[in-house]
């Protein structure tokens, strides 16, 4: 079974360009989770799709972050425009079911804003 | 608002040494709890996990922990580390209740001397 994939691995960009991240979850797995980590911080969540629907998207910084899920497979995280305090590592999971699953992680997008 | 404290953010040890890394929580109600693994250049891994029953909950690579209600603890133990558990470790967790988000604690990074 393969695992969660991400793409690309490393991105860097500038202050005011726009950045489009893609996470393919696990097959099968409705749920599917955005994180990201800045340097020195914790991991935080950031948004939990079901299918295509937006379960949870409490931890969304703002409205330079717009996520999608279309058909309920692969999502993508795009951020317009970026700023330099979005620099960090975006991880996305994914889970079978919502409560008490583990969630399988993706190995995370490394983003850099210059 | 809910929170995770892992107490030691850098950890050294010898080969050999036992391992006991902290983990508290805030919340009420009913959670689940993971510690995951990070080794150098992999993904976020699974180290264990638990939801209900017994609290002290056995993992992969000899890991164990023990969920303490009362002191809102889960505390990761090894009795012996390798060198090769080398990694950061993060404590997370659910409140049952919610859309499955993980809320993580800052992660402690472990080295061991060989």
């Amino acid at each position: 079974e393969a695992g969660v994939t991400q793409f690309p691995s490393h991105s860097v960009i500038e202050k005011g360009q726009t950045v489009t991240l893609r996470c393919d979850p696990i097959s099968g797995h409705d749920n599917l989770y955005w994180y990201r980590r800045v340097m020195g911080k914790e991991i935080k969540f950031l948004l939990h799709f079901v299918k295509e629907s937006k379960q949870d998207e409490s931890g969304m910084p703002n409205n330079r972050f717009l996520a999608e899920r279309t058909g309920g497979t692969y999502s993508t995280l795009k951020v317009q425009p970026a700023e330099l305090e979005d620099s960090g590592v975006y991880f996305c999971a994914s889970s079978r079911w919502t409560s008490g699953d583990t969630q399988y992680f993706g190995p995370g997008t490394r983003l850099t804003v210059l | 608002a809910q929170s995770v404290s892992q107490h030691n953010h850098h950890v050294i040890l010898s080969e050999a040494a036992s391992l006991e890394l902290g983990c508290n929580y805030s919340y009420g109600g009913t959670v689940n709890l993971f510690w995951y693994v990070q080794y150098p250049g992999q993904h976020l891994q699974l180290l264990l996990k638990y939801f209900s029953g017994d609290p002290l909950v056995k993992g992969i690579k000899g890991f164990e922990a023990e969920f303490i209600k009362s002191k809102f603890s889960f505390n990761l133990r090894k009795p012996s580390v390798q060198w090769s558990d080398t990694a950061e470790y993060f404590c997370a967790v659910t409140p049952t209740s919610n859309t499955g988000k993980l809320i993580f604690g800052q992660g402690t990074t472990l080295q061991v001397k060989p």
